[in-house]
């Protein structure tokens, strides 16, 4: 079991540009989703889903774009980047009805300069 | 909304102090409350959680207890190791069955 995994683990993006941050979970959860960690922050919810086919925007969803296609994958795309965007990146996933324990990527560390 | 707040970091303290973490929430209706922790390069992982008032949750030697009557839930252990080094996030879940975090405390424990 890999559990949850992200690529990349770091990434140096220029304003404008455009990137897909992957997630992937072999756990068969039914939901997965998307937090950015910034310094002397709590995480914030991006995206979420419930699963497959169907999204929903959590607390700070603008500037993102997700799809959810099949139960495993769970792609983040950052369409025009912008230094407000620098942080670092989770994906999660859990059971539908423990959705409290959720299992958490490594991470992805993301500059926009 | 829901809010968490915790004690701000980091904290260092010698390998077999005593640790407290102090944690306080707001939210409408009867959350549920967890501890997490982020290891050194690795996400979060769960460590404990109470459902209920007065529910004491414990891992690891860790614990902490729901207090309804101060909106708490104060994380503890007894002797902490090197090994403990990490950030600790206390969480709830509302009424929108979403996790909300506290901002974490970055724990450094010393020989």
């Amino acid at each position: 079991n890999a559990g949850v995994t992200q690529t990349p683990k770091f990434r140096i993006l220029k304003i404008g540009q455009s990137m897909t941050l992957q997630c992937a979970q072999d756990m068969n959860h039914n939901y997965m989703y998307w937090y950015r960690q910034d310094p002397g922050m709590g995480l914030k919810l991006i995206y979420y889903s419930v699963g497959a086919g169907i999204t929903d925007k959590g607390e700070v969803p603008n500037g993102y774009n997700v799809s959810r296609s099949t139960t495993e994958d769970f792609p983040l795309r950052l369409e025009l980047a912008a230094p407000s965007q620098t942080s670092v990146y989770f994906c999660a996933s859990s059971y539908w009805d423990t959705s409290y324990e959720q299992y958490f990527g490594p991470g992805t560390r993301l500059t926009v300069t | 909304g829901d809010s968490v707040t915790q004690m701000e970091g980091p904290v260092t303290l010698s390998e077999e102090a005593f640790l407290t973490i102090n944690c306080t929430y707001t939210a409408t209706g009867y959350p549920s409350l967890f501890w997490y922790v982020q290891y050194p390069g690795e996400g979060l992982q769960l460590l404990l959680k109470a459902t209920k008032a007065d529910d004491k949750g414990s891992n690891k030697g860790f614990e902490a207890t729901y207090r309804k009557e101060t909106t708490s839930f104060h994380l503890e252990k007894g002797s902490v190791q090197v090994s403990d080094s990490a950030v600790y996030f206390c969480a709830l879940t509302g009424t929108a069955s979403k996790l909300t975090f506290g901002t974490g405390t970055r724990l450094q424990v010393t020989l």
